[in-house]
C-alpha cells in the first residue's frame, strides 16, 4: 500500500527565511505527486503537482518542488517565505493508474513577521 | 461555477444517531472521494468512487456508507454515530482519465461534525 511521510510536524520561520519541507513516499511504481496547502479556516488548494517530465516543478506563490525518484522524495521549497504563507502543507501521492490519493499527515508552517 | 458543494457545514449529533453528509459537484468529474481530517493525522481517505454505480473503500471506511447514483452526487452516511467520528469531513472530486490516476483534486469547504 502507498504511504506518505512528511518529516516535519511544525516549522517556525521568520519572514524572508528559506523553506524546505520534506516528503517521502513508499510505492515502487510510477506516481503522480502533489502538494496542497490549507490556509487557516479554509479548504485545501493545489500548490503544485508532478506527473512527468522536468522533475523540478513550479507552483503558485513562488513555491517549487523537486522529484527525486531514487530517493522517493518530493520536497517543497520556497526561497523567501512571507507571513501569508502561514498554513498547513500536505504532500500527497497517487499511483499511476490507481484511483486513491493518499495524503501525508501535514506540516504546519508558522511565519513570524 | 459552484465546484464542490458540501452540506451541512456544521452538525452536532448524539451517539447512535445517523446522518448524511451531502456532496455535489458540477464539473462533470468522474472521481469523487470523502476524507476526514483530524489533528496530527492529516487527511485519511474514507471512501471513493470512480463513476456512477462504483464505490470502493479507502483507509478508514468503518462506520460509513456511500453510494453514487449520479455523476454529480456522492453522499456519505454515518450509520450510528460515535464520538470517534468527530472530525472535519471533506469531499473532493477530480477528472479521472484511465491510466493516469486521480489527477488534481478539487475540495469542498468541509463539514465539521461533533458527536457527543
Amino acid at each position: 500500500a502507498q504511504s506518505v511521510s512528511q518529516h516535519n510536524h511544525h516549522v517556525i520561520l521568520s519572514e524572508a527565511a528559506s523553506l524546505e519541507l520534506g516528503c517521502n513516499y513508499s510505492y515502487g511504481g510510477t506516481v503522480n505527486l502533489f502538494w496542497y496547502v490549507q490556509y487557516p479556516g479554509q479548504h485545501l488548494q493545489l500548490l503544485l503537482k508532478y506527473f512527468s517530465g522536468d522533475p523540478l516543478v513550479k507552483g503558485i506563490k513562488g513555491f517549487e518542488a523537486e522529484f527525486i525518484k531514487s530517493k522517493f522524495s518530493f520536497n517543497l521549497r520556497k526561497p523567501s517565505v512571507q507571513w501569508s504563507d502561514t498554513a498547513e502543507y500536505f504532500c500527497a501521492v497517487n499511483a499511476r493508474g490507481g484511483t486513491a490519493l493518499i495524503f501525508g499527515k501535514g506540516t504546519t508552517l508558522s511565519v513570524s513577521s | 461555477n459552484a465546484g464542490v458543494t458540501q452540506t451541512p457545514k456544521f452538525q452536532v449529533l448524539k451517539t447512535g444517531q445517523s446522518m448524511t453528509l451531502q456532496c455535489a459537484q458540477d464539473m462533470n468529474h468522474e472521481y469523487m472521494s470523502w476524507y476526514r481530517q483530524d489533528p496530527g493525522m492529516g487527511l485519511r481517505l474514507i471512501h471513493y468512487s470512480v463513476g456512477a454505480g462504483i464505490t470502493d473503500q479507502g483507509e478508514v471506511p468503518n462506520g460509513y456508507n456511500v453510494s453514487r447514483s449520479t455523476t454529480e452526487d456522492f453522499p456519505l452516511r454515518l450509520l450510528s454515530a460515535a464520538p470517534s467520528q468527530t472530525s472535519v469531513y471533506f469531499c473532493a472530486s477530480s477528472y479521472s482519465s484511465s491510466g493516469s490516476g486521480t489527477g488534481e483534486l478539487f475540495f469542498g469547504e468541509g463539514s465539521r461534525l461533533t458527536v457527543l
